[in-house]
């Protein structure tokens, strides 16, 4: 039940893209995204609802694929401060929530 | 706004003893969950209070138990403590269920000996 992310590890250069993807074997309710920083809580990101639009929040986006029980953090320009472990978080219609093992993006100058 | 509260932050157990994770939030909430995270295995969920006075295994939940003290307060007991329970442990609030993003405390990185 735990979703699948990809890739593992990404290094990335100032003002890159990266995408990272989770995908799940069930089908969702909703999806969410965190950011965490070495020895730090994570982060609470954004959630997607079924039925829901794409959201955004300054540079980070993510899209639900509802169909494909896919989704996608999209990260344009990225900044030094984005740097961290990102982990998707999947809700199955009411079965437990499960956490992705997680996504590290390191930016580099 | 104090957000989630852990205590303590770092703790050193001998194999056998036990202890208490206390954690308290200040916002409200009513559902408060207990994640151990692991280096590559993400955050797994011990267990999970969806209100007061409920509270229901997760993923993990052998050699833990739980206590819904209050609305605010949700504490996490290990009653004979594992090498294997050696981890980073996160508790973590919610207005109510998985539709709202999850609030964590800073962790408590518990090491048994």
């Amino acid at each position: 039940q735990q979703p699948v992310q990809s890739p593992q590890a990404v290094i990335l250069r100032e003002g890159e893209d990266a995408v990272i993807n989770c995908s799940s074997s069930k089908a969702l309710y909703s999806v969410h995204w965190y950011r965490q920083k070495h020895g730090e809580a994570p982060i609470f990101l954004m959630i997607l609802l079924k039925g829901g639009e794409q959201k955004g929040h300054d540079k980070i986006s993510a899209s639900f694929n509802e169909k494909k029980q896919q989704s996608s953090l999209y990260l344009t320009a990225s900044q030094l401060s984005y740097s961290g472990t990102y982990f998707c978080g999947t809700d199955n219609f009411g079965n437990q929530f499960y956490f992705g093992t997680g996504t590290s993006l390191t930016v580099i100058p | 706004n104090a957000g989630v509260t852990q205590t303590p932050k770092f703790q050193v157990l001998k194999t056998g003893q036990s202890m208490t994770l206390q954690c308290a939030q200040d916002m409200n909430h009513n559902s408060m969950y207990w994640y151990r995270q692991d280096p590559g295995m993400g955050l797994r969920l011990i267990y999970y209070s969806a209100s007061e006075g409920t509270t229901d295994k997760g993923e993990v939940p052998n050699g833990y138990n739980v206590s819904r003290l209050n609305k605010r307060e949700f504490s996490l007991r290990l009653e004979s403590a594992a090498p294997s329970q050696t981890s980073v442990y996160f508790c973590a609030s919610t207005p109510q269920s998985q539709n709202y993003g999850y609030t964590f405390g800073s962790g408590t990185r518990l090491t048994v000996v």
